[in-house]
């Protein structure tokens, strides 16, 4: 059971640079969001997507953008990578409206220099 | 607005003790969700326990119990007999039960279970 799947599982970027961060679920979820993860700050969301088709922003968008590709693919793009968004990046989905919790993937690890 | 406060940023205890890991929540909503989860040093996010704002009942699972109290906006943990794996850092998260369904997490509380 793959569940929700993320890659790459660590990054390392150079300031400037750009990056697409991968999420395939293959639970037919309907919900997929994107969350960062800093020290002593919990998870927070950048983006989501209620369906495929659809995205919006979260708490802290900025840097940031997203697809949805089809209901299984939800990527998020670093257009130009900054130190501030070194992070541990979690995927999650959910099949919305039936109060079920959100599965996570196993995160990605990045660091821009 | 919704927030969620781990006042506790770590706690150390002994095997075998039991420990409360204490999340206090704020909501203007009248239905939510509170969940558990844990995250072991391998990284991983490990979901525990949802409980819907209707239910009060605490919950009891192995060495793991969960009290929700309403009147005081509270959803605390606790495990009893300690266990070294249980080390981790734990956190707790609020989410709507309708509309976008994003998780409002704490900033968590990591434990450490001393042999």
């Amino acid at each position: 059971n793959a569940g929700v799947t993320q890659t790459p599982k660590f990054q390392v970027l150079k300031t400037g640079q750009s990056m697409t961060l991968q999420c395939a679920q293959d639970m037919n979820h309907n919900s997929m969001y994107w969350y960062r993860q800093d020290p002593g700050m919990g998870l927070r969301l950048i983006y989501y997507s209620a369906s495929e088709g659809t995205t919006d922003k979260g708490e802290v968008p900025n840097g940031y953008n997203v697809s949805r590709l089809n209901k299984r693919e939800f990527s998020l793009r670093l257009e130009s990578a900054a130190p501030s968004q070194t992070s541990v990046y979690f995927c999650a989905s959910l099949f919305s409206g039936v109060g079920q919790p959100q599965h996570f993937g196993d995160g990605t690890r990045l660091s821009i220099l | 607005a919704q927030k969620v406060t781990q006042a506790q940023t770590e706690i150390s205890v002994v095997e075998k003790e039991d420990v409360t890991l204490d999340c206090v929540y704020e909501t203007r909503d009248t239905t939510y969700y509170l969940f558990w989860y844990k995250q072991p040093p391998s990284g991983e996010l490990v979901f525990l326990i949802r409980r819907n704002s209707f239910d009060e009942q605490n919950e009891i699972s192995g060495r793991y119990s969960w009290n929700f109290q309403k009147s005081t906006s509270s959803f605390n943990f606790t495990i009893t007999a300690s266990q070294v794996v249980d080390s981790a850092v734990y956190f707790c998260a609020l989410r709507r039960s309708f509309g976008n369904e994003k998780l409002t997490f704490g900033t968590g509380t990591r434990l450490t279970i001393i042999p």
